[in-house]
């Protein structure tokens, strides 16, 4: 009964290799999130999305791609995975006049080698 | 990155005591603010919300208090428990725009 759930919670690669973290929320909610945390805690935004629609894209390198399938998944794909990208990242999801109120999963840890 | 040269502040409470959690915002366009709970090893949780036109705002066991004048946000927590160790996040949103921004977040550890 997870709210909103998200695949694989640790993800180890090397620099260079693609990979992808899924992200599923079964709230109802129209609207989620793609946030990354870095080791000092500090959360930034990067992509939102409102019913498969982009509506949130913050100055992230185009290595980063989202995808909304449907506005019960968000799936985030990196290309060319460099040293820095290493973060936990957290996907979210909101709801119509609530959209302050995010509900999160529970991270990603990603270790880029 | 965002957050070179910043260190996660840290707030040192003994159990029973209560705790004050400060938060500075800069955007005076916003108009919404809210509190989050991130323990160990989870996504951030949300605690409290307030609205610009108040200036405070009670829960069970926490109290958000808005400063506008200074752009000033607090969280108190009253009789604070070990199950309140966490690392605590101001957020703020302009007008129903979809994008929350975090603050750098405060560490609270719970002396037993």
């Amino acid at each position: 009964d997870t709210a909103v759930s998200q695949t694989p919670k640790y993800l180890v690669t090397q620099m260079g290799n693609d990979k992808s973290i899924k992200c599923e929320q079964n709230l109802g909610h129209d609207t989620m999130y793609w946030y990354k945390q870095d080791s000092k805690k500090f959360l930034k935004i990067m992509f939102s999305y409102n019913n498969k629609e982009l509506i949130i894209n913050e100055t992230v390198p185009n290595r980063f791609s989202p995808k909304s399938p449907d506005k019960a998944h968000l799936n985030l794909h990196i290309n060319s995975l460099e040293l820095g990208d290493s973060a936990v990242y957290f996907c979210a999801s909101s709801h119509g006049g609530q959209r302050e109120k995010l509900f999160f999963g529970s991270g990603t840890q990603l270790s880029v080698l | 990155g965002e957050s070179v040269g910043l260190h996660l502040p840290t707030l040192s409470v003994q159990e029973g005591d209560n705790s004050i959690i400060n938060c500075a915002y800069s955007n005076s366009a916003s108009d919404y603010f809210i509190w989050y709970k991130q323990e160990s090893g989870k996504g951030p949780q949300f605690i409290i919300d307030i609205r610009s036109n108040m200036d405070k705002r009670q829960g069970q066991r926490v109290t958000v208090l808005l400063n506008k004048t200074v752009k000033h946000l607090s969280l108190q927590i009253a009789a604070t428990q070990p199950g309140d160790s966490a690392v605590y996040f101001c957020a703020e949103n302009i007008g129903g725009y979809q994008k929350v921004t975090f603050g750098i977040g405060t560490k609270l550890q719970v002396i037993p």
